[in-house]
């Protein structure tokens, strides 16, 4: 189940900047929750690119930033490349459900 | 370099019992740091998290499918297993096996995914 709700898409030209949105609520982001976040290529698994909410795993390049606000989380793309067109997805844990939740999905298209 | 890959049935029968297994290379599945993981994403839609489970075998399942779903872990063959009883439609996917970190509970480590349909 989505309960992390992200724009279904964003674009930008080569270089620009893009963000994707992550709204969750006080039983999953609100709560403190950790919010981690991931890039899919299409046919392909995950690829862990945040975690704890800011933090880039070793080999992550530093044009992904991550960051958090009360119930909401973002996912900052700099300087974007052809390579960043994937689908993007958020993830945190929600205590009301008792279950590790994911974002809707955000496809980000480079123009 | 961890490795993570699952296997099993990619057909089965509505009403029956899918059953997967995840293969873990290059670490114990022993370890106290991490939790193993299944995830599946249905064609063209996101990501639904099945349930967790310890090397010493404690668990934790998706509450919306707790009364169909069973994880084991395998120490010897370092391996851990998902079976799903009474599968519909609904239950087709892509199943993927993951490490998920103690503390963070990130996702950190994916297999390649395994497509399962449930037909007859």
């Amino acid at each position: 189940q989505s309960v992390l709700t992200q724009p279904p898409s964003v674009s930008g030209a080569p270089g620009q900047r893009v963000t994707i949105s992550c709204t969750g609520k006080s039983s999953n982001i609100g709560a403190g929750h950790n919010v981690h976040w991931y890039q899919q290529i299409p046919g392909t698994a995950p690829k862990l690119l945040i975690y704890g909410g800011s933090i880039r795993p070793s080999g992550v390049p530093d044009r992904f930033s991550g960051s958090k606000s009360g119930s909401s989380a973002s996912l900052a793309i700099t300087g974007l490349q052809p390579d960043d067109e994937a689908d993007y997805y958020c993830q945190s844990y929600d205590s009301s459900l008792s279950a590790y939740v994911f974002g809707t999905g955000t496809r980000v298209t480079v123009l | 370099q961890l490795q993570l890959q699952e296997s099993g049935p990619g057909l089965v029968k509505p009403s029956e019992t899918l059953s997967l297994t995840c293969t873990v290379s290059g670490d114990s599945i022993s370890t106290t740091d991490y939790f193993w993981t299944w995830i599946r994403q249905p064609p063209g839609k996101g990501f639904e998290w099945l349930g967790t489970i310890y090397f010493s075998g404690s668990k934790n399942y998706n509450p919306s499918l707790q009364s169909r779903i069973t994880m084991s872990v395998d120490t010897s063959k370092n391996q851990f297993s998902l079976r799903l009883t009474s599968v519909t439609a609904a239950d087709t996917a892509v199943y993927f096996c993951a490490r998920q970190r103690r503390g963070w509970d990130d996702l950190h480590v994916w297999g390649q995914g395994t497509t399962v349909t449930v037909s007859s």
